[in-house]
């Protein structure tokens, strides 16, 4: 199956500082990838779609400009988070848009191992 | 608007075997998938189903039904490493997956 790989995988940094999360596809190009957010117990939030050489879509209630992301290749995307603060701590995963899944022409999404951030 | 049911929780014993229900209601329809989540990780890729029936993968299997908008699947023989979040999400007609909350299953020995 499709691979994608998340750096890093834990951080913990002070209010104020900016964290940069990557998302690469190891073994296929990603036109298309998604960068989620899931808080405790709660449900992944689709956060943005990363377009590759293009701008981002974010969804509704979304800050753009705290929510830095760049697709500037194939194979990666980056999240930065610019001046985070403690409720930004979260989980984030990122995912890739694959198609032909199986040999099917299904389109479906690998997921990423995820970031966890602990804004202090 | 888009939306997709399905339980919060759900508890069964190992061996045995736990239906997890998903009703859909999406902008068009492009399939709809399971994936499995383990407290702290990433969701995985469980099943996929586009056409109405069921689909079988060894012990896991998901059935659909596009009329009904309904989904749901089977677990069998559930094993303590099933414990973890089955998350059901429908694809519309922008390709878009639009998830549900996720069902914790919780497996008792």
């Amino acid at each position: 199956g499709a691979v994608v790989s998340q750096h890093p995988s834990w951080v913990i940094c002070k209010s104020g500082t900016s964290v940069k999360i990557e998302c690469r596809s190891l073994d296929f190009q990603a036109t298309t990838m998604f960068w989620y957010r899931q808080f405790p117990k709660q449900s992944l939030m689709l956060m943005a779609t990363s377009n590759e050489g293009s701008k981002a879509t974010y969804e509704q209630g979304v800050e753009k400009d705290k929510f830095l992301i760049n697709h500037a290749s194939l194979t990666l995307s980056t999240l930065t988070v610019t001046s985070a603060h403690p409720e930004d701590s979260s989980f984030y995963i990122c995912s890739a848009r694959v198609l032909g899944l199986a040999g099917t022409g299904v389109e479906t999404q690998y997921f990423g191992p995820g970031t966890r951030l602990l804004v202090l | 608007g888009q939306n997709i049911d399905q339980p919060t929780e759900m508890t069964a014993t190992e061996g045995a075997i736990v239906q997890i229900n998903c009703t859909y209601q999406t902008s068009g329809f492009n399939g709809l998938f399971w994936y499995q989540q383990h407290a702290g990780e990433a969701p995985t890729f469980l099943s996929y189903n586009v056409l109405d029936g069921l689909e079988e993968k060894g012990r896991f299997s998901s059935f659909l039904s596009r009329s009904k908008g309904y989904s749901y699947l089977l677990l069998k023989e559930l094993q303590m490493k099933d414990s973890a979040s089955y998350l059901c999400a429908a694809m519309d007609s922008n390709y878009q997956l639009i998830w549900g909350a996720g069902t914790k299953l919780i497996i008792k020995p």
